[in-house]
């Protein structure tokens, strides 16, 4: 089975800072590749999916890149709403595997 | 608008068995493949299982392969997990979500349903 390895495990940044996550697939997954938002005691929320494409509603703050094994998430300017933990995860076949999480916390 | 609402968490003790549901309204549920999800305490997220819109085809983690079973009803807009030989690990909230038109990414999530299996 594909592993998926987020990097780092938790960050520290301020209000205003650009933010990037970085999720590692051990063997290639093309761009089906999705990110989700989980805010401590909350349900998790798709922000991202195809590696790149804005769930309805996710502010333009928010972006995704990559192809093949490497993807990053990209905060381009943190607001305070923003400080959650960060998960992506790959479809490209069953199982679906998440990364481990990304904690943002305050700096 | 779209909900996701599970039940049927419950304490059972190892060894029991439970079944939750997962009642959706506010999309056309007959048309998506579903999956259910579980984050145990301070944890992260674990795949469980998948269903299509047909229920043709289900597939599950390796860890609940053999004990999990995923059905649904499209006439009753309801999605369903069994769940048996249950074990101390498998303590967790479980969350259903539909799969998005496009992808396997979970589009819309449920609130989630409290599973602790303690003696």
């Amino acid at each position: 089975d594909i592993q998926m390895t987020q990097s780092p495990s938790s960050l520290s940044a301020s209000v205003g800072d650009r933010v990037t996550i970085t999720c590692r697939a051990s063997q290639g997954i093309s761009n089906y590749l999705a990110w989700y938002q989980q805010k401590a005691g909350k349900v998790p929320k798709l922000l991202i999916y195809s590696t790149s494409i804005l769930q309805s509603g996710v502010p333009s703050r928010f972006s995704g890149s990559g192809s093949g094994t490497d993807f990053t998430l990209t905060i381009s300017s943190l607001q305070p709403e923003d400080f959650a933990t960060y998960y992506c995860q790959k479809y490209n076949n069953a199982p679906l595997t998440f990364g481990g999480g990304t904690k943002v916390e305050m700096k | 608008q779209v909900q996701l609402v599970e039940s049927g968490g419950d304490l059972v003790k190892p060894g029991g068995s439970l079944r939750l549901s997962c009642i959706v309204s506010g999309f056309a549920f007959s048309d998506h493949s579903m999956t259910w999800v579980r984050q145990a305490p301070g944890k992260g997220l674990e795949w469980l299982s998948y269903i299509s819109s047909s229920s043709v085809y289900t597939d599950y983690a390796d860890s609940v392969k053999g004990r999990f079973i995923v059905s649904r009803d499209n006439a009753k807009k309801s999605l369903y997990l069994e769940m048996n030989s249950l074990k101390p690990e498998d303590t967790a909230v479980y969350y259903c979500a539909n799969l998005g038109s496009g992808g396997w990414y979970l589009q819309h999530w449920g609130q989630g349903t409290q599973v602790t299996v303690s003696s």
